[in-house]
Parts: C-alpha cells; structure tokens; sequence
C-alpha cells in the first residue's frame, strides 16, 4: 500500500473557478506534517501549504486552502479563482518519523487550468 | 532574497563521463537534500547531510556520491553517468530533519547521451 495516496493524475478547470485536488495517507503515528508542493512545467518546486497534524485548523494561504480529516487521513488543496499561473504538477507530501522523517511524495496530480 | 541556487541549470554529458552537480544555499540550514526526478514522477530521494553527517538511501547506486565541504555548498558527484541517470536534480535544504519544511532549489536538468 502506498504512503500517500494521490487518485486524481490529471484534472482540469476552467479559469476562476474552483478545483479540490485529493490526497490520502497512511500513518500510525499521531503527529505529523503534511505539504503541497507545486511543480510548474520546466520550473521550480515551491510550497504551497503546510499542515501539522496536531492543528485542528485547516491551513490556508491566499487562494489555497486544505481540508485536514485527520481521522480519514485525508489531505485535499482547494484552489479558488483558478489562474493559469495555477497550472503545475501537484505533489501532496507526507513527513513523519516512522518514515525517518523524510519526505513522502505522492504520484502527483497534474492540474491544467482552461481560459 | 535567500534561496537555494542549483548550477549549472542544464548539463549535458556523455555516457560514463563524471559529472558534479552544485547547489548553494543562503538560508543556514542545517540539511541538505538531493532528489532526482524522471520525468512526470515524484521525486526520489538519494541522499541528504544533517550538517556533517551523510546519509544515504538503502537503493541510491554506488555510482552516486555527495560532498559537503561547508554549511552552505553540496555536490552531487555522478562517477560514471549512464543513460537512465538522464532526469531533473533538485536539492532541497531544511533547517531541521524534525519539523522541518523543505525548500527546493530549481533543479539541474542532466541529459547523458
């Protein structure tokens, strides 16, 4: 069984609207963090947004946003308004230390935003 | 601005020709990563230093080897490069293992003809 679970390889949306990228782990542990990272085509990976499990708020930056079920290990990014500049591979990551506290990539979601 | 800088951008080389991968980082983190990705894939680990210390994944090649002579500045050696070692390199600093975010750099883009 897979880590991290992303089921969606590609998605679509049309400019501003709003689009739920999924993402699923598996864990035993009670603390934990939890990443999106973007990968645009040929550029840099950069973070989107970070989630400890111990939070019970879901984090939210700008247009990003996650819903945490930490009882479903469940980890899903919400992008609202959607910008062309939003097009990029999506990995959801997974960092805990029965995992020797190294990044746990999922497949990645390639996301494709329509004008 | 701080940031993770990767050199060169894109290296071409020649099967079994050694090549060095640098990467730099101004943000005083105490670990650094080298990732190497094939293309639409995640990721994958081969090796990262916790300051000094050298830590290598269980599958990463022989082929593959890392130095790190100060705090800021890591290499990623390839001895003898063969075709499927073609891929994007990303190296990634964080300031702890714990805890820890990681920032990447832009990747060095190695084809080996």
């Amino acid at each position: 069984a897979q880590t991290v679970t992303q089921s969606q390889p590609e998605m679509s949306v049309q400019e501003a609207e709003t689009v739920t990228l999924s993402c699923t782990y598996d864990t035993s542990e009670s603390n934990y963090y939890l990443f999106w990272y973007k990968q645009p085509p040929s550029r840099q990976m950069i973070l989107v947004i970070r989630q400890e499990a111990y939070k019970q708020q879901n984090a939210t930056e700008n247009r990003f946003s996650v819903n945490f079920q930490k009882a479903a290990k469940s980890f899903s990014l919400k992008i609202s308004d959607s910008q062309l500049g939003d097009t990029a591979m999506y990995f959801c990551a997974f960092l805990a230390m029965e995992y020797g506290n190294k990044l746990v990539f999922g497949a990645g979601t390639i996301l494709r935003v329509k004008s | 601005d701080a940031m993770v800088i990767q050199n060169p951008r894109y290296q071409v080389t020649q099967f079994g020709k050694p090549v060095t991968l640098s990467c730099s980082q101004t943000l005083n983190h105490n670990v650094m990563y080298w990732y190497q990705q094939k293309s639409s894939q995640a990721p994958k680990l081969l090796f990262h230093y916790y300051d000094k210390d050298f830590n290598n994944e269980a599958d990463t090649p022989d082929n593959f080897q890392s130095r790190r002579p100060n705090t800021s500045f890591c290499f990623l050696d390839i001895r003898s490069p063969g075709l499927g070692d073609t891929a994007m390199y990303l190296c990634a600093t964080s300031r702890e293992r714990v805890e820890n975010t990681q920032y990447f750099g832009p990747g060095t883009r190695l084809t080996v003809l």
